[in-house]
C-alpha cells in the first residue's frame, strides 16, 4: 500500500537558520508529491506540490524536490521566521487517482525562536 | 469567501454517547472529505462526497460512524457509541474539481474529539 514516512519533530530552530523535514514515500509508480502546513488556529494548507520526477515545488521560500531514485520529497528553507512555526505534513496522491484521498504523513511540528 | 467551517472545535464526550461533528464546505464544492488525525500520528482519509453521494467509504473505521450530506451542502459525522480509540482531530475538507484531482484540497481547521 501508499505510504509516506516523515523525520520525527518537534523541530526546534532559531530565526534564520536552515530547515530540512525529510519525506520518503512508498507508493506505486509515480504519484503526485505534496506539502501541507497548519499553522496554530487555521486548517491544513497547501504548501507546495510536484506532480513528476525531478520536478520542484516552491512557495513562500520553501523548495521541495521530487527524486524518484530515493522516493524523497524534502522540504527546504534557507532562513526560517517566527511566522513558519507551524506542523507540516508530507502527503502523496497516487497516480491517476481522480480525486482527493491524499495519504498523509504523520507531521512535524515546527518552532521557530526569534 | 469563507473558508471550511467546522463545527464544534473541541467536544468532550463519556464513551458510549453521541457527537455529531459538521462541516460546511466551501460554497460550490462539490467534493467534500473527511479526514481524521489519532493521537499525532499521521492523518487517514475516511470518506468522499461528490455532492451529496459518497464515492468512497472505505476508510471508515466501522459502522459506528455515520456520514451525511443532505443536499449537497454541508456534511455531518456522527459516532454512535463512541468508544475511547475515537479520540482524535477530524478534519473536513472541500475541492472544486471532478474530473481529476490536483490534490488541493481546502481543509477546516478540525474539531478535536476527546471520549472518556
Amino acid at each position: 500500500g501508499n505510504s509516506v514516512t516523515q523525520m520525527e519533530g518537534p523541530v526546534t530552530l532559531s530565526e534564520e537558520a536552515f530547515l530540512t523535514i525529510n519525506c520518503t514515500y512508498t507508493a506505486t509508480g509515480y504519484p503526485s508529491l505534496f506539502w501541507y502546513v497548519q499553522y496554530p488556529g487555521e486548517g491544513l494548507q497547501l504548501l507546495l506540490k510536484a506532480t513528476k520526477a525531478d520536478d520542484k515545488g516552491s512557495n513562500k521560500g520553501f523548495e521541495a524536490t521530487y527524486r524518484k531514485e530515493t522516493t524523497s520529497f524534502h522540504l527546504e528553507k534557507g532562513s526560517v521566521q517566527v511566522s513558519d512555526s507551524a506542523v507540516y505534513f508530507c502527503a502523496l496522491l497516487p497516480l491517476g487517482t481522480s480525486y482527493g484521498k491524499l495519504t498523509f504523513g504523520q507531521g512535524t511540528i515546527l518552532t521557530v525562536h526569534p | 469567501e469563507a473558508g471550511v467551517t467546522q463545527f464544534p472545535s473541541h467536544s468532550v464526550i463519556e464513551k458510549g454517547q453521541t457527537v455529531t461533528l459538521r462541516c460546511d464546505p466551501i460554497s460550490g464544492h462539490d467534493n467534500l472529505y473527511w479526514y481524521r488525525r489519532v493521537m499525532g500520528k499521521e492523518i487517514k482519509f475516511l470518506l468522499h462526497f461528490v455532492k451529496e453521494s459518497k464515492q468512497d467509504e472505505s476508510g471508515m473505521p466501522n459502522n459506528r460512524f455515520l456520514a451525511e450530506r443532505t443536499g449537497g451542502t454541508y456534511s455531518t459525522l456522527k459516532v454512535q457509541p463512541a468508544e475511547l480509540e475515537d479520540s482524535g482531530v477530524y478534519f473536513c475538507a472541500s475541492s472544486i474539481r471532478t474530473g481529476g484531482s490536483t490534490g488541493e484540497l481546502f481543509f477546516g481547521e478540525g474539531s478535536r474529539l476527546t471520549v472518556l
